[in-house]
């Protein structure tokens, strides 16, 4: 079976600095990994997915992730946070079951930034 | 450019109550999906559907009923509303062969 850990609930920064959202699958086979961002009172947003080929994946608004097969991981950074990143994240693996597929969600990070 | 839409946003039932969650989408998507959102608990999968005339049991279907009659619409009924059903709904789609699902805005639901 596929899940997801995300490792931390609630993550603070000021504004300006780095952030590193992170998150675990676990898995057996190959995988499709999603980060989805969540703004209040609002639907999910797709930031990015790592598909297959670099490691590395770029997502919307100055967001990125890398793939790490060794570590089952696939966080989420940003150099430099705004006040308007402030949200929920949500890192999600594609689950392939009895010929069907559905995402998988971790339990999210709630990003604040500070000014 | 409606995508995927929720109705009704918000909605306050007794218990016992019965009501139906209507999504439907524009894009001709064959997958469609009902989360439910808990906090502390992410998006969890209550029914799926693959295409028109199939659904399928995710993973917290108890107390919740679909149907997909038309490709265009997947309904998420409650017989009979509990307490516990208090929470955020969402509907989802995606094309056959795609990896990009796309979300409702929501629909709010108290049971008290």
């Amino acid at each position: 079976a596929q899940s997801v850990t995300q490792l931390d609930s609630q993550v603070p920064v000021f504004e300006e600095a780095p952030v590193e959202l992170r998150c675990n699958y676990s898995s057996s086979v190959s995988v499709y990994l999603f980060w989805y961002v969540q703004y209040p009172n609002q639907g999910l947003q797709l930031l990015l997915k790592y598909l297959s080929g670099s490691t590395l994946v770029k997502g919307i608004n100055g967001f990125e992730a890398e793939f790490n097969k060794s570590q089952t991981s696939f966080h989420l950074r940003k150099p430099s946070v705004h006040i308007s990143d402030t949200a929920e994240y949500f890192c999600a693996v594609r689950l392939t079951q009895g010929g069907s597929e559905k995402l998988v969600f971790g339990k999210g990070t709630k990003l604040t930034v500070n000014p | 450019n409606a995508g995927v839409t929720q109705t009704p946003k918000f909605r306050v039932l007794k218990t016992g109550q019965s009501m139906t969650l209507l999504c439907a989408q524009d894009m001709n998507h064959e997958y469609m999906y009902w989360y439910r959102q808990d906090p502390g608990m992410g998006l969890r999968l209550i029914h799926y559907s693959v295409g028109e005339g199939t659904t399928a049991k995710g993973e917290v279907p108890d107390g919740y009923n679909v149907s997909r009659l038309k490709k265009q619409n997947f309904l998420l009924g409650l017989e009979s509303a509990a307490p516990s059903q208090t929470s955020v709904y969402f509907c989802a789609s995606r094309k056959w062969e795609t990896t990009d699902t796309y979300f409702g805005e929501g629909s709010w639901l108290t049971v008290v």
